[in-house]
């Protein structure tokens, strides 16, 4: 069973802020997908990654997949109130289900 | 942009109920998914369809059933609601190749009583 775990489970910053959150697992991925849920909304997708060592950058959030491909990060730049979400890491590992890690909770204060 | 609706933002139910979750998607993707989300738990997959008849269990099928009558709609069904099934319900899809780039409709609070 794929142990999956992101942390901090709960982030609260002030407006400016730089952050980190991780995404670890004991297993090999075959891509990771990041994503933020809003409350009272569903998740949308953030960003795909796949190739270990990759980074992708949208506007403040740099994200990174490991070079072994087992854990992955999400560093915001001068965080916003507008940043404020769960933020969900999802891996797939080669079927047709994504297992969703729990998430950090991120609550940017202005 | 890619659409999924689900058919109540909020629903509430009393226990022994046969209760009925709907969603559509407007993207002709293959794939649909059922989710549901709770504190702590995070989303857990309840059943998916990679096409129209097609259902897979997910990890926590029990209680729960589905139906793929069409390829743009995905519907939930509880048998027999009881209170722990109380919880947000999120219906997903993607395209087959792009399994892990899925859409999520706005979801439905359940609540049991």
């Amino acid at each position: 069973t794929q142990l999956l775990e992101q942390s901090p489970q709960f982030l609260s910053i002030q407006e400016g802020e730089n952050l980190t959150v991780y995404c670890n697992s004991s297993s090999v991925f075959s891509s990771l997908q990041w994503y933020r849920q809003e409350p009272g909304e569903g998740p949308v997708l953030l960003v795909t990654v796949v190739t270990g060592g990759e980074v992708k950058k949208l506007k403040r959030l740099t994200f990174q997949f490991g070079d072994a491909r087992k854990d992955s990060s999400l560093h915001i730049t001068a965080a916003q109130p507008g940043d404020t979400g769960l933020y969900l890491c999802a891996p797939r590992g080669g079927s047709e289900k994504l297992v969703f890690g729990k998430g950090t909770k991120l609550t940017v204060n202005p | 942009d890619v659409k999924v609706t689900q058919s109540s933002r909020y629903l509430v139910k009393r226990t022994g109920e046969k209760v009925f979750l709907e969603c559509v998607q407007d993207m002709d993707h293959e794939n649909m998914f059922w989710y549901r989300q709770d504190p702590g738990l995070g989303l857990r997959l309840i059943y998916f369809s990679y096409d129209v008849k097609m259902k897979e269990k997910g990890d926590i099928p029990e209680g729960y059933s589905v139906s793929r009558e069409k390829k743009e709609r995905f519907s939930l069904i509880l048998e027999s609601a009881s209170t722990n099934q109380t919880s947000m319900y999120l219906c997903a899809s993607s395209l087959v190749r792009h399994v892990g780039e899925q859409y999520f409709g706005p979801g439905t609070r359940l609540t049991v009583t």
